[in-house]
């Protein structure tokens, strides 16, 4: 079984301050991707990596993929009360064809001005 | 708007009722996936479609839960007798396959 643990799940910091999230795994997944959640939508797609040891950045979002496609880092600089959320990290499932997504546990993130 | 759309947005339930979410996906996709996430966790995957065909469901749906993609197009998720643990979101997602995933905004369903 494909399981993805997240750290830290909670975490509250000050306008201004960086942070990182972490997503681990003891499996090997074909991809792994970033949603953030808004309370009551849906997760949105923030990233996705496919190549290990890859990393993408997105304004002040750096993404990072595990050499071994086992784990991934998102780090936030300076962080902005926007950027209060939910983050996901899920990786697509090994097991067939399915295109399924396994998700972390999630990280919420508060962001205090 | 031509995202994925889902309602109910929220239901409240008694318990033993029955309730059926409508997923409407984006219209060219070929796959159609059910999640359940519970309060502060990630979601769990529940079932797959690819088109009409129901090609994988988890554990998790046990036998009061029944899902439906009669035409490949909209998809219902059933609940028979719901219970209290059944309390989550909803949520579905489509793909052209094994392509990027968007989501819904799910169903909030609360069983009391």
């Amino acid at each position: 079984t494909q399981l993805l643990e997240q750290s830290p799940q909670f975490l509250s910091i000050q306008e201004g301050e960086n942070l990182t999230v972490y997503c681990n795994s003891s499996s090997v997944f074909s991809s792994l991707q970033w949603y953030r959640q808004e309370p009551g939508e849906g997760p949105v797609l923030l990233v996705t990596v496919v190549t290990g040891g890859e990393v993408k950045k997105l304004k002040r979002l750096t993404f990072q993929f595990g050499d071994a496609r086992k784990d991934s880092s998102l780090h936030i600089t300076a962080a902005q009360p926007g950027d209060t959320g939910l983050y996901l990290c899920a990786g697509g499932s090994t097991s067939g064809n399915t295109g399924k997504l396994i998700f972390g546990q999630g990280t919420t993130l508060q962001v205090k001005p | 708007d031509t995202g994925v759309s889902q309602d109910p947005r929220h239901k409240i339930t008694k318990r033993g009722q029955n309730v059926t979410f409508r997923c409407d996906p984006i219209s060219e996709h070929n796959r159609l996936y059910w999640y359940r996430q519970t309060l502060g966790q990630g979601p769990e995957f529940l079932t797959y479609f690819q088109n009409e065909a129901q090609l994988e469901k988890s554990r998790l749906l046990s036998d009061r839960f029944s899902a439906e993609r009669p035409k490949g197009s909209f998809s219902t998720l059933e609940i028979q007798r719901t219970e209290q643990g059944d309390s989550a979101m909803y949520l579905c997602a489509s793909s052209l396959d094994r392509g990027q995933a968007f989501f819904g905004q799910g169903t909030r369903l609360t069983v009391v």
